[in-house]
């Protein structure tokens, strides 16, 4: 099965300064890999996937990530925060079917 | 992308009752959908995977008599919580995956379960 970390369960950022949330997978077949936002109370929104093409992959609301695979992470970020990006993050692998999601990071952004 | 529209958003009921809730793909056929519980703050945990016309596989330490998935169809799969206790409240999601789709999964707005 594949096993999903999510380093810093909570991440404070300012409006306007970079925002880097960390994700390490580990897996023993070829995997696709997910980042996830997750607003209260609401299911989860797709924010962006590597599905074996670029290894960089650019998401919806300016968000982008890095597949790495010798360093087997999935780092997502972002140029400059705004307050509309609070929320949950979840990073998720999906091998055979099979879909595991990291622990989660709640990003806060300061005005 | 595709549509999975998971029923009811939010529902109340009173300690050992069954609940039921439903998961529907609304433009595709979803071969494998997931259940999973979400406590407060906390990641999704998977509960079980099911796949059409199937039992459903369920994960170490997961009731299968009491959390009841039944994935008849090809767009629908249902959740039934049966016995409900105070312990059980908690934010259920699903998700479904497709034969055209078969690297993403798409998601249920989620329901909130709260047993009084």
């Amino acid at each position: 099965a594949q096993s999903v970390t999510q380093l810093g369960s909570h991440v404070s950022v300012s409006e306007g300064a970079l925002v880097l949330l960390r994700c390490n997978y580990s897996s023993s077949v070829s995997v696709y890999l997910f980042w996830y936002v997750q607003y209260p109370n609401q299911g989860l929104q797709l924010l962006l996937k590597y599905t074996s093409a670029a290894t960089l992959v650019k998401g919806i609301n300016g968000f982008e990530a890095e597949f790495k695979k010798s360093e087997t992470s999935f780092h997502l970020t972002k140029p400059s925060a705004h307050m509309s990006d609070a929320a949950e993050y979840f990073c998720a692998v999906n091998g055979n079917n099979d879909m595991r999601f990291g622990a989660g990071t709640r990003l806060t952004v300061k005005p | 992308g595709a549509v999975v529209s998971q029923h009811p958003s939010r529902v109340i009921c009173k300690s050992g009752t069954s609940v039921k809730i439903e998961c529907r793909s609304l433009d595709f056929q979803a071969t494998t959908m997931f259940w999973y519980r979400q406590f407060p703050k906390q990641s999704l945990m998977l509960m079980a995977t099911s796949n059409e016309g199937s039992k459903a596989t369920y994960e170490q330490g997961v009731e299968k008599d009491k959390f009841l998935i039944n994935h008849a169809s090809l767009t629908l799969s249902t959740l039934t919580v049966t016995s409900a206790h105070p312990e059980d409240s908690s934010f259920y999601i699903c998700s479904a995956i497709g034969t055209d789709w078969n690297t993403e999964a798409f998601f249920g707005q989620g329901t909130r379960l709260t047993v009084v």
